[in-house]
């Protein structure tokens, strides 16, 4: 089955850790996103990722860091920098970045302790 | 700013009657557009996209573009109680992607 895969599902960190979520495609997109979703509200744009071994910082990039050394992986580390990061991470990706519908991973649920 | 804008509601609506979900951009230079619907703790899942002025109809679900005043409009007929959900209005048209308007929560009551 071609899709995007999220893990973990649930994620808990204790303050001043780093963690890292994963996100694997088998859609040979070249496109991948992460998003961060807070309740009631949007999603929010953090990094985004057009080819691979480059990506760009999205509107709330401060305290997360990405790399994309594969065409199916993007995965979204948050830092201990990362003030407030107690919320739901949505990966995604589209053929290619521009103007082109997006495809959402599960979701991880990150909540610091 | 290229923000697109929604109602949050929520929006109430019968069983069976037609929902109307509504979304404005301020980008002209927007070329598409998309709906998507997510459920609670769940994420998006795309459910139309609109390029040309006009209507797109998919079963129950119709899409209304209109660029000159800058909405976009998602009607829902027949509308089901499984139809409850948060609706995420998005514009494509640059490098990073899509711009999400923050959701209208849709309720639909028995």
């Amino acid at each position: 089955d071609g899709g995007i895969t999220q893990s973990p599902k649930y994620l808990f960190r204790k303050e001043g850790q780093n963690v890292t979520l994963s996100c694997e495609q088998n859609l040979n997109h070249d496109a991948m996103y992460w998003y961060r979703q807070d309740p009631g509200q949007g999603l929010r744009l953090i990094y985004y990722s057009q080819i691979v071994n480059d990506f760009q910082k999205g509107d709330i990039a401060e305290g997360y860091s990405v790399s994309r050394e594969k065409k199916e992986s993007f995965p979204l580390t948050v830092t201990s920098a990362q003030k407030n990061p107690t919320a739901f991470y949505l990966c995604a990706s589209s053929m290619r970045a521009s103007g082109r519908e997006q495809f959402f991973g599960p979701g991880t649920r990150l909540t610091v302790l | 700013q290229k923000e697109v804008e929604q109602n949050s509601g929520p929006l109430s609506v019968p069983e069976g009657a037609i929902a109307s979900l509504n979304c404005t951009y301020s980008d002209r230079g927007s070329q598409s557009f998309f709906w998507y619907r997510q459920y609670s703790g769940k994420s998006p899942e795309l459910i139309m996209f609109i390029y040309s002025n006009g209507d797109k109809e998919d079963g129950r679900f119709t899409a209304q573009l209109n660029k000159a005043s800058q909405y976009v409009s998602l009607l829902i007929r027949d509308s089901q109680p499984s139809d409850s959900a948060t609706y995420l209005c998005a514009r494509g048209g640059g490098a990073d992607g899509l711009t999400f308007g923050k959701g209208t929560h849709l309720i639909i009551q028995p």
